[in-house]
């Protein structure tokens, strides 16, 4: 069993539709977080939940809203989204992110905007 | 000034050569840094942490220079597998990471 799972791996939708990326860790850490990486561009960091608590939103859009109803889920919903917002989006989890720790990433979900 | 700064290459390199990245970071309050590894349309992967005293696995050294906010990944014997994007990672104050935009690596026969 993989330590970070990430599903759908694919996903294609309209800029109308709603879907949500889902994330599970297995390996009993406390933080989690959500970046995106786009094409010739260094990861982004997204969002950080420390806790269940979010404690960094890095100016992502509205259309991005992300929900961690325990330490080992992590979801991000999509609303309305742009052309723009097509990249691959990586759930990536660590023990203590005050110490800056390693991080451990999913495969990631490549999302595609019609 | 960029966080994090690496030369993007990409570095061709025969099999067996000795290959050098550099990285350099701007926030001098950094802890923490690490490379990782990211193979094409993968995830990155922890390849090392990088300690003040460097630190060695294998093939793979790492050495950090905090007076210079400098980090560096020596391989040596390259093969063939270690073709990839290595991203050099620090952190901020509050222990977030920060991911530079990678070095592409190609190993030839």
């Amino acid at each position: 069993e993989t330590g970070v799972t990430q599903t759908p791996r694919h996903l294609v939708m309209g800029m109308t539709n709603k879907k949500s990326l889902k994330c599970e860790q297995h390996l009993g850490h406390n933080a989690m977080y959500w970046y995106k990486q786009s094409a010739k561009k260094p990861l982004e960091l997204m969002f950080v939940y420390n806790f269940k608590e979010q404690t960094e939103n890095n100016s992502v859009p509205s259309r991005f809203s992300p929900e961690c109803p325990n330490s080992s889920h992590l979801f991000l919903h999509l609303h309305t989204l742009q052309p723009e917002d097509s990249a691959l989006y990586l759930c990536a989890s660590s023990q203590d992110p005050d110490r800056g720790q390693p991080q451990h990433f999913g495969d990631g979900t490549r999302l595609s905007i019609l | 000034r960029k966080e994090v700064e690496q030369d993007p290459g990409p570095f061709n390199v025969p099999e067996g050569a000795t290959v050098a990245f550099n990285c350099t970071y701007s926030n001098s309050a950094s802890q923490s840094f690490f490379w990782y590894r990211q193979d094409c349309r993968k995830e990155p992967k922890l390849l090392m942490s990088v300690y003040s005293s460097g630190n060695e696995d294998g093939r793979f050294t790492a050495q950090l220079n905090r007076a210079s906010q400098y980090i560096s990944l020596l391989i040596r014997d390259s093969k063939l597998s270690d073709s990839a994007t290595y991203l050099c990672v620090v952190t901020r104050s509050q222990g977030n990471l920060i991911f530079g935009k990678g070095t592409k690596l190609s190993v030839k026969p």
